[in-house]
């Protein structure tokens, strides 16, 4: 079945540090891939999306680019700062009507 | 984008009662989804809501514990019923942006945060 896998956090940068949060899919066909980002005490956001290989999604100084060959979609930020601190959730959808989740990686950024 | 919100934005509650959280949509949408979050986890579906319909559970929730009204294509509540401290958790709506013409991205409440004493 369709599953994403990404790295277990904690992640503890300093700010400016460079940032990738690794994540990888199953999944039959040909899925759309987000990330979804969420603040201490809010809901999900969507923070990039790519629909196709190739695709770059961006947005915030985040991007991600959608590896059909290594079934990749891995977030990097080049300097990250304080309010970056959330948790990062990569997900995938195929077009049908549920959005797979990916466990989550809680990120800090110190001063 | 979706705006969504969700009432209440957190409740402690006692073992036995029942919760009813709403979930309000400034547009129409086809699609409505319930979360949970527990404690430092990623999101598990419980169901989804179609308008005119009866929701469609996950494996692992039932209507009867989780009950969800879907009236109209910019509304729905769950509630949470006869709860126990195991219900403790963050409870999620989501709309998707299929109405929109769009791809298939998910919007989100800012989610109500359930303590269960």
């Amino acid at each position: 079945g369709n599953s994403v896998t990404q790295m277990e956090g904690p992640v503890t940068l300093s700010e400016e540090a460079f940032l990738t949060i690794n994540c990888t899919y199953t999944a039959t066909g040909y899925p759309s891939l987000f990330w979804y980002v969420q603040y201490p005490g809010e809901g999900l956001q969507l923070l990039l999306k790519a629909t196709k290989a190739d695709d770059k999604g961006s947005n915030k100084g985040f991007e991600a680019t959608y590896r059909k060959e290594t079934t990749s979609f891995h977030l990097e930020k080049g300097s990250v700062q304080v309010s970056d601190s959330a948790v990062y959730f990569c997900a995938l959808n195929t077009g049908g009507f549920k959005t797979i989740f990916g466990a989550g990686t809680r990120l800090f950024v110190k001063a | 984008s979706a705006v969504i919100s969700q009432k209440p934005s957190r409740d402690i509650c006692q073992r036995g009662t029942s919760l009813t959280i709403q979930c309000q949509v400034d547009s129409q949408v086809t699609m409505m989804f319930w979360y949970r979050q527990q404690p430092g986890q990623s999101l598990t579906l419980i169901a989804t809501a179609n308008q005119g319909s009866e929701a469609t559970y996950e494996s692992g929730f039932v209507i009867d514990k989780f009950p969800i009204s879907r009236p109209n294509l910019t509304f729905s509540t769950l509630t949470v019923s006869n709860m126990s401290p195991e219900d403790s958790s963050i409870y999620l709506c989501s709309a998707d942006s299929r109405d929109r013409g769009s791809t298939d991205t998910q919007y989100f409440g800012p989610g109500t945060r359930l303590t269960v004493l």
